[in-house]
């Protein structure tokens, strides 16, 4: 139980064009999921918060128009890179939590290469 | 948000020894505290947590140590194996929204 999918696996766009990434819970609910951003060998940096039905709560330093994020069901969330840059090539992970405990369980990871 | 801290950034150690990496957190109100394994490309995987009303605990060859006064938790583990080798990142979760701040990781290494 408690599987969270990506999708894509990987992708690659051309500078100046929009990247959409899926996060789901599939055997779960989830009113909050999480995104993240890591670097080549560097840590999780947490990008914002998804809660189901409202706006996502974006930590400082990470533009919210760039990156939009729809939460539209208690089992996706979405994160679309706008005008993707080189500089946006990066891994990025989401996180939900089925409101349950502590604990968060992640999807597998988008890599996303802007050329 | 919360600010947590890690070291080393990197270990090598002998397989067979202990190994031990530390965090430190700001966020006195932090109350979960996971430990992550990470391979390279791969999602990070829960080796062990702890919550704030613990001082220990322990699974098998992993503990995990908390100290709320002093606002720092570590990861030994024992008995080392080459599989034992990848990143390690230490997080914290904030009182706000259950958001995880993670540290900057550590990068073990087992020599068989």
């Amino acid at each position: 139980g408690a599987v969270v999918s990506q999708h894509p696996s990987w992708v690659i766009c051309k500078s100046g064009t929009s990247v959409k990434i899926e996060c789901r819970s599939l055997d779960f609910q989830a009113t909050t999921m999480f995104w993240y951003r890591q670097f080549p060998k560097q840590s999780l940096m947490l990008m914002a918060t998804s809660n189901e039905g409202s706006k996502a709560t974006y930590e400082q330093g990470v533009e919210k128009d760039k990156f939009l994020i729809n939460h539209a069901s208690l089992t996706l969330s979405t994160l679309t890179v706008t005008s993707a840059h080189p500089e946006d090539s990066s891994f990025y992970i989401c996180s939900a939590d089925p409101g349950q405990g502590y604990e968060q369980y992640f999807g597998p990871g988008t890599r996303l290469t802007v050329t | 948000g919360e600010n947590v801290e890690q070291h080393p950034s990197t270990l090598s150690v002998q397989e067979g020894d202990s190994a031990v990496i530390k965090c430190t957190y700001s966020d006195s109100a932090s109350n979960y505290f996971p430990w992550y394994k990470q391979e390279l490309g791969k999602r990070p995987q829960l080796i062990i947590d702890i919550r704030s009303n613990v001082g220990e605990k322990k699974d098998q060859r992993i503990a995990v140590t908390l100290n709320k006064t002093a606002k720092h938790f570590s990861l030994h583990i024992t008995e080392t194996q080459p599989e034992d080798s990848a990143v390690y990142f230490c997080a914290a979760q904030g009182h706000t929204g259950n958001q995880f701040y993670f540290g900057t990781g550590t990068s073990l290494t087992v020599i068989p």
